[in-house]
């Protein structure tokens, strides 16, 4: 079935350490998004990516790191420089283009990051 | 900040009830969308109204858009408990390629 897979659903990391959650689809589209979800505060776009190789800064990028080698995967790396990773976090992935380039997103089910 | 708003916040009605939920902007945008999202889940999609569009139905969805307000609604008719959830609207920047998600209403229809 074609979707968007992110994994681990449930991650626990001490203070200090680095850890990458993953997002592959395969659906065949261009653009990828990270967001990052609080509660009371919405989403916010930590990073994006409308193509292969290249990415873009959302609102919240600092502490965050990403990489677009393939189309279908966009990983996101939480690193000991982000001060309250604690968070859910979704992918999001979406055909560019096809309105003006912001066009329906398809959601991943999210992967829960608890600091201990 | 780019960030939408949204109200209500918070939002309980009985099952049969109609409920709105509003959203407004701050920037020029190309489309509007609005997505649901279910405890601990993804966001799933409802409907996109483009900004040339002042109204869009969808099943039992009415979603309207007033670009010189900079606000849109959305209206569930004839609500279901299933209907439980939060709904967040997002707007499309004309330049960016981002979507920019409000806070979000949390809807809770009593059986």
């Amino acid at each position: 079935d074609g979707g968007i897979t992110q994994s681990p659903k449930y991650l626990f990391r001490k203070e200090g350490q680095n850890v990458t959650l993953s997002c592959e689809q395969n659906l065949n589209h261009d653009a990828m998004y990270w967001y990052r979800q609080d509660p009371g505060q919405g989403l916010r776009l930590i990073y994006y990516s409308q193509i292969v190789n290249d990415f873009q800064k959302g609102d919240i990028a600092e502490g965050y790191s990403v990489s677009r080698e393939k189309k279908e995967s966009f990983p996101l790396t939480v690193t000991s420089a982000q001060k309250n990773p604690t968070a859910f976090y979704l992918c999001a992935s979406s055909p560019l283009g096809r309105l003006g380039g912001t066009g329906e997103l398809f959601f991943g089910e999210g992967s829960r990051l608890t600091v201990l | 900040s780019q960030q939408g708003e949204e109200d209500p916040q918070a939002l309980s009605i009985q099952e049969g009830e109609n409920a709105t939920m509003n959203c407004s902007y701050k920037t020029s945008i190309n489309n509007l969308q609005w997505y649901r999202q279910n405890s601990g889940r993804g966001l799933v999609h409802l409907i996109l109204i483009r900004s040339n569009e002042r109204e869009k139905h969808s099943g039992r969805l009415r979603v309207t858009l007033d670009t010189s307000k900079k606000s849109s609604s959305l209206l569930i008719t004839a609500s279901r408990a299933a209907d439980t959830a939060s709904y967040f609207c997002a707007h499309g920047s004309s330049n960016t390629g981002k979507l920019i998600f409000g806070q979000g209403t949390t809807l809770q229809v009593k059986p």
